[in-house]
């Protein structure tokens, strides 16, 4: 069965830090990444997404990042972080374009 | 864009079918409905999706209505792990998922 990663499960960082969330799956080949960004008390917002390595798509500008480096591997950076950075962070990932998307546990980010 | 309208927060006692309506006036036909659930601190989990016909899985019933604007979600007999907030989200072929802010739903012993 498929499974997904994500670490650390909490983080607190300073403002102006840099960051790296890291995403894993398990049991697939070739799938959908997606990194999605929950503000307290509010939806998911879309931040980046990924069909294949290296292949990237941005959905918010602003000051996150995020690479591909291997196939079931997703990584989500900053150079410096906000305090608006802070929040929920989660990884999810699909078979194939168009269905239904699977959740990480989340890393729960506050930036001080 | 959401698209959906849910009521903010609803009840049901533990044993009861939860039934969970969603209000998507503005559907085209190539749009599915989805719904999800998030306990809280943990990711969202998938529940059951469908296109136009009523969908029944291990979790729970999806009820679309004929002109489909609308569709209830239904959990058969809630226990209190299914205290949770649950998201309908529209989508179409592309592949983002708007999640707005759900029905928080209380099961009572």
């Amino acid at each position: 069965s498929q499974t997904i990663h994500q670490w650390p499960a909490t983080l607190v960082q300073p403002v102006g830090s840099p960051l790296s969330l890291e995403c894993t799956v398990e049991g697939t080949s070739n799938p959908n990444l997606y990194w999605y960004r929950q503000a307290a008390g509010r939806g998911l917002q879309l931040l980046f997404y990924s069909v294949g390595i290296g292949q990237i798509s941005s959905e918010v500008p602003q000051n996150l990042s995020a690479s591909r480096p291997q196939d079931r591997q997703f990584i989500l950076s900053s150079k410096k972080l906000l305090l608006s950075d802070s929040g929920f962070y989660l990884c999810a990932w699909s078979v194939r374009w168009g269905g239904e998307q699977y959740f990480g546990p989340g890393t729960r980010l506050t930036v001080t | 864009d959401a698209k959906t309208t849910q009521p903010p927060s609803m009840d049901c006692a533990e044993g009861r079918a939860a039934n969970l309506p969603c209000n998507h006036s503005t559907i085209s036909g190539n749009e599915y409905v989805y719904w999800y659930r998030q306990i809280h601190s943990q990711g969202p989990q998938y529940i059951i999706h469908g296109l136009k016909n009523n969908e029944t899985n291990e979790m729970a019933s999806l009820i679309i209505t004929e002109d489909r604007k609308s569709s209830t979600l239904i959990l058969p007999h809630a226990t209190l792990r299914d205290t949770a907030v649950y998201y309908c989200i529209v989508r179409g072929t592309g592949n983002q998922f708007y999640f707005g802010t759900g029905t928080s739903l209380t099961v009572i012993p």
